[in-house]
């Protein structure tokens, strides 16, 4: 089956840095992405992963590793309006997007 | 700014009763979805269409049905309720051919049934 994995939940300070993980299991890959969703919003855009490396954008950077299965979001300069959930999807080989739960991300002051 | 504007925002549905979900973009987007979010899983396609006048199933497809008569408008049908369908409900669009591929997302419909 297809399957993407990432913590439930995660907790940093503001103005920290935080990497939250993805790691994926799916039938073909053809691109990761990372949206961010504030509680009771909808999903935005973050980040889009194809090749292997990393993708920067401001504060907000994402990884990618198509051997081992896994990126990361990483963000740094925590701010408070950066708590949300974080949405890992990877887009299969029928183009279908498969997504992971979400992690929450609580930032204290 | 409009994109995707979804109604109702909420909906509390008695069990057996029908139900419409709207969802209407304005950004001449070709490929629309509808997705369920629960707790503690991720977003699941309900349905999809890539152009007007096509539609196809995704992973969670049963019980519901959609239309997609124009660009613009791609309604969720629950033709009766049942409390599992009990979720919020987002409409997505894409832009085709766009390597991305990224989704702009309504912001969900919340549907209770008891």
């Amino acid at each position: 089956g297809q399957n993407i994995d990432q913590p439930t939940e995660m907790t940093a300070t503001e103005g920290a840095i935080v990497q939250i993980n993805c790691t994926y299991q799916t039938s073909g890959f053809n691109g990761l992405f990372w949206y961010q969703q504030h509680a009771g919003e909808a999903p935005t855009f973050l980040s889009y992963n194809v090749l292997d490396g990393l993708e920067e954008k401001g504060r907000f950077s994402s990884f990618l590793s198509r051997s081992k299965g896994y990126s990361y979001l990483l963000l740094k300069e925590l701010q408070m309006k950066d708590s949300a959930s974080y949405l890992c999807a990877v887009r299969d080989s029928n183009y279908q997007l498969i997504w992971g739960a979400g992690t929450k991300l609580i930032i204290k002051p | 700014t409009a994109g995707i504007t979804q109604a109702p925002t909420s909906q509390i549905l008695a069990a057996g009763r029908s139900m419409t979900l709207r969802c209407t973009q304005d950004m001449r987007h070709n490929a629309m979805y509808w997705y369920r979010q629960d707790l503690g899983l991720g977003l699941r396609l309900i349905h999809y269409s890539n152009t007007a006048g096509t539609t196809g199933k995704g992973e969670v497809p049963d019980g519901y049905s959609v239309s997609r008569a124009n660009t613009d408008d791609f309604p969720l049908t629950l033709a009766s309720a049942v409390p599992s369908q009990t979720s919020v409900y987002f409409c997505a669009s894409s832009e085709a051919g766009d390597d991305t591929g990224e989704l702009f997302f309504g912001e969900g419909s919340r549907l209770t049934v008891l």
